[in-house]
């Protein structure tokens, strides 16, 4: 079946360090992407989306671009701050049917000062 | 912006209790689900909506039911809590019909439910 592979964390960063995410996929069909992010306390928020190969997505410094040759959409940030600890969420949904989502694991991102 | 609320952050209830999690969304949204979220096993989806009065079971719907009897509310129903049900739920909510694939799923805060 569809599934997400993340890297496990936490990933711990240093202020302005470059980050990189890990995220591979099987799918059976031609799947969406997604980021989601959620921040302490709260639900999960879209960071991101690319609905077919060589699309990027970007928002908030955050770049993941889709990759079918490898089946990956890793997510990248310059530099990163401490506002950006939070847990990360690589998805996607198969566009056949019903718009199910499917999560990989998370990946907590702790930055400090 | 698009609101998600739910209707409790924290819920402690004993073993063998029905415990009802509230959600509402304030966007006329079509598509509604719940989730539970674990660590380790990242979001799993127990149970869809797409339309008033219809559901679909997700990954895991055993031993949880839901109701829709308004577009804006989605209840999901422990009918006999036990303690694996102690989990973090998500509620989400999304615009369009079932076709869109694209289309971005709004949550609300979670409900970290704890059943002793």
């Amino acid at each position: 079946g569809d599934s997400v592979t993340q890297m496990e964390g936490p990933v711990t960063l240093s202020e302005e360090a470059f980050l990189t995410i890990n995220c591979t996929y099987t799918a059976t069909g031609y799947p969406s992407l997604f980021w989601y992010v959620q921040y302490p306390g709260e639900g999960l928020q879209l960071l991101l989306k690319a609905t077919k190969a060589d699309d990027k997505g970007s928002n908030k410094g955050f770049e993941a671009t889709y990759r079918k040759e490898t089946t990956s959409f890793h997510l990248e940030k310059g530099s990163v701050q401490v506002s950006d600890s939070a847990v990360y969420f690589c998805a996607l949904v198969v566009a056949t049917g019903f718009q199910k989502l499917v999560f990989g694991t998370g990946t907590r991102l702790l930055v400090s000062p | 912006d698009v609101k998600v609320t739910q209707s409790s952050r924290y819920l402690v209830k004993r073993t063998g209790e029905k415990v009802f999690l509230e959600c509402v969304q304030d966007m006329d949204h079509e598509n509604m689900f719940w989730y539970r979220q674990d660590p380790g096993l990242g979001l799993r989806l127990i149970y869809f909506s797409y339309d008033v009065k219809m559901k679909e079971k997700g990954d895991i719907p055993e031993g949880y039911s839901v109701s829709r009897e308004k577009k804006e509310r989605f209840s999901l129903i422990l009918e006999s809590a036990s303690t694996n049900q102690t989990s973090m739920y998500l509620c989400a909510s999304s615009e369009t019909g079932p076709a869109v694939s694209t289309d971005t799923q709004y949550f609300g805060p979670g409900t970290r439910l704890t059943v002793l």
